[in-house]
């Protein structure tokens, strides 16, 4: 049961042009939605994140859309530069039911984005 | 102040064989979370430890397992090592209340 969707495996984008990555989730009670970004033989790091009462978070040259209606979730990056080529992985997590913490990420498969100089 | 950090890096390892992995989180974090990143794949969910308690336990069977100590540290054991075990396997800490977690540098296992 795959709760966390990213539909495209690769992404190529020309040097400062916009790159847009997509994820879909399912489950309609994820209230936290993150994105990692990894390097081949890395840990992913943590980029930029959103809670679900709110549609957009901006950081820099990074900004997140969230569309509940839509369970749709987007990155874009602006400009792209070629030092941005990795994986990007959406994640999604719930406060648990104790309202103490987080629980665990849910991530997408990861969707490889190239950019080129 | 220092992050997540695994051991070993690489560990390979004979089928049937047993393999510990060992995590320790950033200062302060309670929660430890176990991923496994198989080749071409996305981050499948292992064990959440918070506490010193398994939370949470994701789609894996039972010779998966492991333990958090309590400085917050933890452990994961795989037992009757299989081919397909080989992957990467992350760790991650995450404070109390703190939406994002933190991740190492993974241990690359690989079973032959």
């Amino acid at each position: 049961d795959q709760q966390v969707k990213q539909n495209s495996p690769s992404l190529s984008v020309q040097e400062g042009r916009i790159s847009i990555l997509n994820c879909d989730y399912t489950n309609s009670m994820f209230d936290y939605f993150l994105w990692y970004k990894k390097y081949p033989a890395e840990g992913p790091t943590f980029l930029i994140s959103i809670s679900s009462i709110k549609d957009k978070n901006e950081d820099g040259r990074f900004t997140v859309f969230l569309n509940k209606s839509a369970k749709h979730l987007s990155l874009h990056i602006v400009p792209s530069q070629p030092g941005d080529s990795a994986v990007y992985f959406c994640a999604a997590s719930l406060f648990n039911a104790g309202g103490t913490s987080y629980g665990k990420l849910t991530f997408g498969q990861g969707t490889i984005l190239t950019v080129h100089p | 102040e220092a992050g997540v950090t695994q051991s070993p890096t690489h560990l390979i390892k004979t089928r049937g064989q047993q393999a510990t992995l060992r995590c320790s989180p950033i200062s302060g974090h309670t929660s430890v979370y176990w991923y496994q990143q198989a080749l071409g794949l996305g981050l499948q969910f292992l064990l959440w430890y918070d506490e010193g308690e398994e939370r949470n336990r994701g789609n894996f069977p039972p010779r998966f397992s492991g333990r958090q100590f309590p400085n917050y540290s933890s452990e994961l054991n795989v037992n009757a090592l299989e081919l397909e075990d080989s992957a990467l396997y992350l760790c991650a800490s995450q404070g109390a209340r703190s939406t994002e977690a933190f991740f190492g540098q993974g241990t690359r296992l690989t079973v032959v």
